[in-house]
């Protein structure tokens, strides 16, 4: 699976939108985008994935650039309950094909 | 939908004993499971995938003797680690993919986590 480069933290103003970056250069064709949270001594949650265009949901939106090399979760309005690490994950869709975390990227919602 | 269940949610063992950590699709009916350790401050790695009715597959570096993996209905499986001791002490989460062509197939649910801390 492509390996993905994300910023280590961020910080977000209570009520305006959050964008995190998440870069995978080197993703293949048929590798989708996955977005996941986990907020402190919980198990992942599930944002949004994508392959190649934008997709949104009730949580967030996935913006992915046309050459796929790099995409932005957008929380379009953030709360305090959204402080999390959010994760950005590329990999073939298959139920049996593994998820490997990265470092992820701390947000911080600040009231 | 989509909820995956863990049990227990916290265990406090002593070292040298067997610890059993159950994981539950509730919801739908789950091909393939994950397991999953956090240490403080870190992030997920991945243990093992476990298909229905077949041996686990673990990751490289981890001990499949060590971490026994039962996967044995569509809705259950179980991760006992054996023989603990206070290096196993982490957070143990695991994750759950519905069968193929299910509306649940295309990503992975993860249980709430069991943290476990041996003495």
């Amino acid at each position: 699976d492509a390996k993905t480069t994300q910023p280590p933290s961020m910080d977000c103003a209570e009520g305006r939108a959050a964008n995190l970056p998440c870069n995978h250069s080197t993703i293949s064709g048929n590798e989708y985008v996955y977005w996941y949270r986990q907020i402190h001594s919980q198990g992942p949650q599930y944002i949004i994935h994508g392959l190649k265009n934008n997709e949104t949901n009730e949580m967030a939106s996935l913006i992915i650039t046309e050459d796929r090399k790099s995409s932005t979760l957008i929380l379009p309005h953030a709360t305090l309950r959204d402080t999390a690490v959010y994760y950005c994950i590329v990999r073939v869709l298959n139920t049996g094909n593994q998820f490997y975390f990265g470092t992820g990227t701390s947000l911080t919602v600040i009231p | 939908g989509a909820v995956v269940s863990q049990h227990p949610s916290r265990v406090i063992c002593k070292s040298g004993t067997s610890v059993k950590i159950e994981c539950r699709s509730l919801d739908f009916q789950a091909t393939t499971m994950f397991w999953y350790r956090q240490f403080p401050k870190q992030s997920l790695m991945l243990m093992a995938t476990s298909n229905e009715g077949s041996k686990a597959t673990y990751e490289q570096g981890v001990e499949k003797d060590k971490f026994l993996i039962n996967h044995a209905s569509l809705t259950l499986s179980t991760l006992t680690v054996t023989s603990a001791h206070p290096e196993d002490s982490s957070f143990y989460i695991c994750s759950a993919s519905g069968t193929s062509g299910g509306s649940y197939q295309e990503t992975q649910y993860f249980g709430p986590g069991t943290r476990l801390l041996v003495l």
